[in-house]
């Protein structure tokens, strides 16, 4: 099993491009999510999914969209990308609801620098 | 104030000391407890985790969680250079896919050989 894949690992944007982060899961996850690290901020959640066809927003949406098209995907767009969405990036997903959801497994990051 | 708060470090430690790292909550409803470890440039990894009060051990590694006090504790045992990297506190009220993790900022430890 691969896990938790995230592609591209390093990113470089200008202010006002969009880009998508892509995530993907081979354990048959229902519930992935996406976290940004900022030094001295920790991670904090973005949005997440609990299956596939449903999202919800975290604590830092603005700015990101999502959509769960399938179980194993969950790709992460920046709209108009600005300099303070740099930040890395980590996508995590964990069994469905219950004692499950708080044994994430999280993909390696994508590093997001926006000049 | 922050609902977690975690003393970022850095600690540097020689080999085969013990180490002690902790978090602070606020919230009393948290009921999961969790410690990640994060190695530079990867994504965190659960190393501990517990349910409630109480302490569990899984080999070098003791999770304590205190909640009259609202204070957790990871306790590692003759500590390695391995050991070297971030950890994470984490805690979640529990109750399903709506109820989110909440993480502390991180502990950096430098095991020195």
């Amino acid at each position: 099993n691969a896990g938790v894949t995230q592609t591209p690992k390093f990113q470089v944007l200008k202010t006002g491009q969009s880009m998508t982060l892509q995530c993907a899961q081979d354990m048959n996850h229902e519930y992935m999510s996406w976290y940004r690290q900022d030094p001295g901020m920790g991670l904090r959640l973005i949005h997440y999914s609990v299956g596939a066809g449903i999202t919800d927003q975290g604590e830092v949406p603005n700015g990101y969209n999502v959509s769960r098209s399938t179980t194993e995907d969950f790709p992460l767009r920046l709209l108009s990308a600005a300099p303070s969405q740099t930040s890395v990036y980590f996508c995590a997903s964990s069994y469905s609801p219950g004692t499950g959801l708080e044994k994430l497994f999280f993909g390696s990051g994508t590093q997001l620098s926006v000049l | 104030q922050k609902e977690v708060e975690q003393d970022p470090g850095p600690l540097s430690v020689p080999e085969g000391a013990i180490v002690s790292l902790n978090c602070t909550y606020s919230n009393s409803a948290f009921q999961y407890f969790m410690w990640y470890r994060q190695y530079s440039r990867k994504g965190p990894e659960l190393l501990m985790y517990t349910y409630s009060s109480g302490n569990k051990e899984d080999g070098r590694f003791t999770a304590q969680v205190d909640k009259s006090s609202k204070y957790i504790s990871l306790f590692i045992r003759d500590s390695q250079p391995s050991d070297s990297a971030t950890y994470l506190c984490a805690m979640s009220e529990g109750g399903g896919a709506t109820n989110k993790l909440i993480f502390g900022t991180g502990t950096l430890l430098a095991v020195q050989p």
